[in-house]
């Protein structure tokens, strides 16, 4: 079965650094997109970013550029968000998705990011 | 503010048919596919309709999609207490080169 199987939840404080992961699992983790998407408590889906497993080639959406950095190691079948220093504003479910031929067919079950003082 | 316009919310009773809508511009729903997802309370966003009417095996035929110009729809006949859910509309965009997500519409069964 294809599976996205991201890391568990996190609580940071406001400064701190965090990588959050996303491994795929029962399919080969290559010549793929790998999104991320934020959803803030209650609020709606945001588009964070893309990466091409096969080169790397990274998207960043208008709204989280220069915020997040979106990385993958092949060698181990996944992918990366990070943050230098988180904000309370950073707290949130963070979803990673395939996207296959247009749209996004396979979800990770999301990691939560909790950031307070 | 989100790029796809959809209602808030929507409901109907069980049986009833419900369509959401969703609506966007030249440069995202005018020339690119709709998807559609399904996020049940306390899960991770499920794809429920792509390329503005196909359904992935499993999704029953109840649901459906439809686009017209700069707008697309959802339609679930034969509601069921389960399809209680927010569903999402979602395109690419071409101006903002990504995909773009409407604001969500909370599907109540009453």
């Amino acid at each position: 079965e294809v599976q996205l199987v991201q890391s568990g939840a996190e609580v940071k404080k406001p400064g701190e650094s965090l990588k959050i992961s996303c491994r795929g699992s029962g399919y080969r983790f290559t010549n793929q997109w790998i999104g991320w998407v934020r959803q803030m408590p209650g609020k709606g889906l945001e588009w964070m970013g893309i990466i091409y497993l096969g080169d790397s080639d990274t998207r960043y959406s208008p709204s989280f550029q220069g915020q997040v950095t979106i990385s993958v190691d092949k060698s181990i079948n996944t992918a990366f968000l990070q943050w230098s220093s988180l904000k309370a504003s950073d707290t949130a479910i963070y979803y990673c998705a395939r996207r296959e031929a247009g749209r996004l067919d396979v979800w990770g079950t999301g990691t939560t990011v909790t950031v307070s003082s | 503010q989100s790029v796809l316009t959809q209602p808030p919310s929507a409901s109907g009773t069980p049986g009833q048919r419900v369509t959401i809508s969703c609506s966007g511009g030249g440069s995202n729903i005018g020339s690119n596919t709709v998807n559609w997802y399904q996020q049940l309370p306390g899960t991770a966003p499920k794809l429920l309709i792509y390329s503005h009417n196909q359904r992935p095996s499993g999704v029953p035929d109840r649901f459906s999609g439809s686009k017209s110009g700069t707008s697309a729809s959802l339609a679930i006949s034969g509601l069921r207490a389960e399809d209680e859910a927010d569903y999402y509309c979602e395109a690419w965009d071409d101006s903002l080169n990504g995909p773009v997500f409407g604001g969500g519409t909370k599907l109540t069964v009453l």
